[in-house]
């Protein structure tokens, strides 16, 4: 069964830098998700895309945080100049056309912000 | 805004029926999805309901009331490997994207 993958699993970076979250959604997917989820805590809404463009974002997604579709098969999450707050699981999410259609989440990656 | 309410935790015993309750508030509803958690990982689909009525899928079934904004998760011959988070999650009209709102999830302990 097709699925999203997320790169890389893990990540540890220091306080102030740059991070580059990956994601390659499912292929026939047009619909792409950010979410966050701090341990312990409920999964919460960043961003979503369609059409190359943001359709809707949260107010957790301010101006350190980006996304892109570099490519027709990636999607990346950036956020650049990492806080000790940013510490969370981020999950990718991918849906086909359709409103019945459910989101499709990767593995998560775990960024550890020191 | 957005509301949604369910239980922290629930404990039940291996074979037996569970029910997780969630209650939502939005202005806009447009659909709500069960997902199911295991600790550490993604969470996987299990059910959505847009209409009133029950849907059910093998051992699985989801309840929903508009009127009153409940739904229910109802989940027969419990297993061991059903200890997870059930996450209840409501998508709103008003929300362009299609996105997701979460309830906290309630954290499901299966004792044989």
């Amino acid at each position: 069964e097709p699925e999203v993958t997320q790169t890389p699993s893990h990540q540890v970076t220091q306080m102030g830098q740059e991070v580059i979250l990956r994601c390659v959604p499912i292929s026939n997917h047009l619909y792409f998700y950010w979410y966050r989820q701090i341990l312990g805590q409920k999964v919460e809404f960043l961003v979503s895309f369609y059409n190359n463009e943001i359709s809707e974002k949260s107010e957790i997604f301010d101006d350190q945080f980006s996304v892109e579709r570099p490519d027709g098969s990636n999607f990346t999450l950036k956020i650049r100049s990492t806080k000790l707050e940013d510490s969370a699981m981020y999950f990718c999410a991918s849906r086909e056309t359709g409103d019945n259609q459910p989101q499709h989440f990767g593995d998560g990656t775990r960024l550890s912000i020191l | 805004g957005q509301n949604i309410d369910q239980p922290t935790e629930m404990t039940a015993t291996e074979g037996a029926i569970v029910q997780i309750n969630c209650t939502y508030q939005t202005s806009g509803f447009n659909g709500l999805f069960w997902y199911q958690q295991h600790a550490g990982e993604a969470p996987t689909f299990l059910s959505y309901n847009v209409l009133d009525g029950l849907e059910e899928k093998g051992r699985f079934s989801s309840f929903l009331s508009r009127s009153k904004g409940y739904s229910y998760l109802l989940l027969k011959e419990l297993q061991m490997k059903d200890s997870a988070s059930y996450l209840c999650a409501v998508r709103d009209l008003n929300n362009a994207g299609n996105m997701l709102t979460f309830g906290g999830g309630t954290r499901l302990m299966v004792k044989p």
